[in-house]
């Protein structure tokens, strides 16, 4: 099946302690894009990634930080924690060809 | 830069009525329209798409929109209303610059009353 999945869907965690959310996509995208869900925002692109190896800022990428070393994978570093942080963050994936983007299930992540 | 507004944070319906939900954007660049559903405790998916051709753009569920380039209005309307779209819908328009982007709207959440 055609997926994208992400790791954990939940997380609390405190201030200042690193995490890594995961993203995986089985369709061979070449994009690949994390976003955060705010009420009354809407969604806000962090990073995206053109390819492998091939990154860029988003609207608000403060705080985070993403790698793709491979075409599959697309983690989430926040390296230093936040409250403001908190948020549902959505992972997707798309190909060249396209603009249709593919979403993850969601992390919802809490910082305490 | 393109942008998408939504009229309407909360929209409520009766089960069995008309589904309005309203789409502005800008765009310097012809427009390619996306309508995304969510549903509670779950990712975005596909509802319907205009990039070329006919205006009027059926979706999944009986869901379509229309695209009116001289209203720069991208409605998506369904004439019954399921309890089962009750959910959050987001208007978005493709972004000029690379990365094929897209940019959102901040979504309408619909409620389906009985």
């Amino acid at each position: 099946e055609a997926q994208v999945t992400q790791n954990p869907r939940y997380l609390i965690t405190v201030t200042g302690k690193k995490l890594t959310v995961t993203c995986s996509q089985n369709m061979n995208h070449e994009y690949m894009s994390w976003y955060r869900q705010d009420p009354g925002l809407g969604l806000r692109q962090i990073y995206y990634s053109m390819n492998v190896e091939v990154t860029d800022k988003g609207d608000v990428p403060e705080g985070y930080k993403v790698s793709r070393k491979e075409k599959r994978n697309f983690p989430l570093i926040l390296e230093s924690p936040s409250p403001n942080q908190t948020s549902l963050y959505f992972c997707a994936s798309w190909p060249t060809s396209s603009y249709e983007q593919y979403f993850g299930p969601g992390t919802r992540l809490t910082v305490t | 830069a393109q942008s998408v507004t939504q009229l309407g944070s909360h929209v409520s319906v009766s089960e069995g009525a008309l589904v309005l939900l309203r789409c502005n954007y800008s765009s310097s660049v012809p427009p390619y329209l996306f309508w995304y559903v969510q549903y509670p405790n779950q990712g975005l998916q596909l509802l319907l798409k205009y990039t070329t051709g006919a205006t009027l753009v059926k979706g999944i569920n009986g869901f379509e929109a229309e695209f009116k380039k001289s209203e720069t209005s991208f409605h998506l309307t369904k004439p019954s209303a399921h309890m089962s779209d009750a959910a959050e819908y987001f208007c978005a328009v493709r972004a000029t610059g690379g990365g094929n982007k897209l940019t959102f709207g901040t979504g309408t959440q619909l409620k389906v009353e009985l």
